[in-house]
């Protein structure tokens, strides 16, 4: 089935840094979305991204979709203390049936040293 | 936040009994999933729904069975609980028309097989 290549699996960064991580995959993929988990709690969209080449921003955050469409990439600038957590990539693809369904990378550990 | 909540919150029961968990939505979207997370695997997706008694099989949906009567409600049955269905469940829900593609999580089902 179609995987996502997430990278890297962890970070350790002091307080104020950039952070930088992509998710590659074989597959095209039509949407790019970045999710932030923290522990014990559900994952939060952070960005959404639709189109090839495409790049947002939501605050420090910056999402770029890749023009091949089978890459994104996720940066953080000016790292803070609350940055902690797990980022998730996801791909989203049409199933057989004609519904859509997410395809999930392995997770980006964040430690932010203040 | 969208509007979802699971039940429990969380869980412990015995091999061999059988388990539902229930996810209820306040944002009438039509699309509803439940994932599974477990360390190194990521997110899997277990089963989806696109409508009313409308559902179909993810990646992992091998001793899983769901049923969604209402728009509301998703629920995610365990007819005999193993060990191996330990894990953090998560329901989301998406609106999946126009560009409202993404995936909001509730905040998930921590399951405990003994």
């Amino acid at each position: 089935g179609q995987q996502l290549n997430q990278s890297p699996q962890s970070m350790f960064i002091q307080e104020g840094e950039d952070v930088s991580m992509n998710c590659t995959s074989s597959s095209i993929f039509n949407t790019w979305l970045w999710y932030k988990q923290d522990p014990g709690e559900g994952p939060v969209l952070l960005i959404a991204l639709y189109k090839a080449g495409e790049l947002t921003s939501n605050g420090r955050l910056t999402a770029q979709f890749g023009i091949t469409r089978k890459d994104s990439f996720l940066n953080i600038s000016a790292s803070i203390p609350s940055d902690v957590g797990i980022y998730f990539c996801a791909g989203r693809s049409i199933t057989q049936g004609g519904s859509e369904k997410l395809v999930f990378g392995k997770g980006t550990k964040l430690t932010v040293n203040p | 936040d969208a509007g979802i909540t699971q039940s429990p919150r969380h869980k412990v029961t015995e091999t061999g009994t059988p388990v539902t968990l229930r996810c209820h939505q306040t944002e009438n979207h039509r699309y509803m999933y439940w994932y599974r997370q477990d360390p190194g695997h990521g997110l899997r997706l277990i089963h989806y729904s696109y409508g009313v008694k409308d559902t179909d099989k993810g990646e992992v949906s091998d001793g899983y069975s769901v049923s969604r009567s209402k728009t509301e409600d998703f629920l995610l049955t365990l007819e005999s609980a193993t060990s191996s269905q330990t894990s953090v469940y998560f329901c989301a829900i998406s609106d999946g028309t126009g560009s409202s593609y993404e995936q909001y999580f509730g905040p998930g089902t921590r399951l405990t097989v003994t």
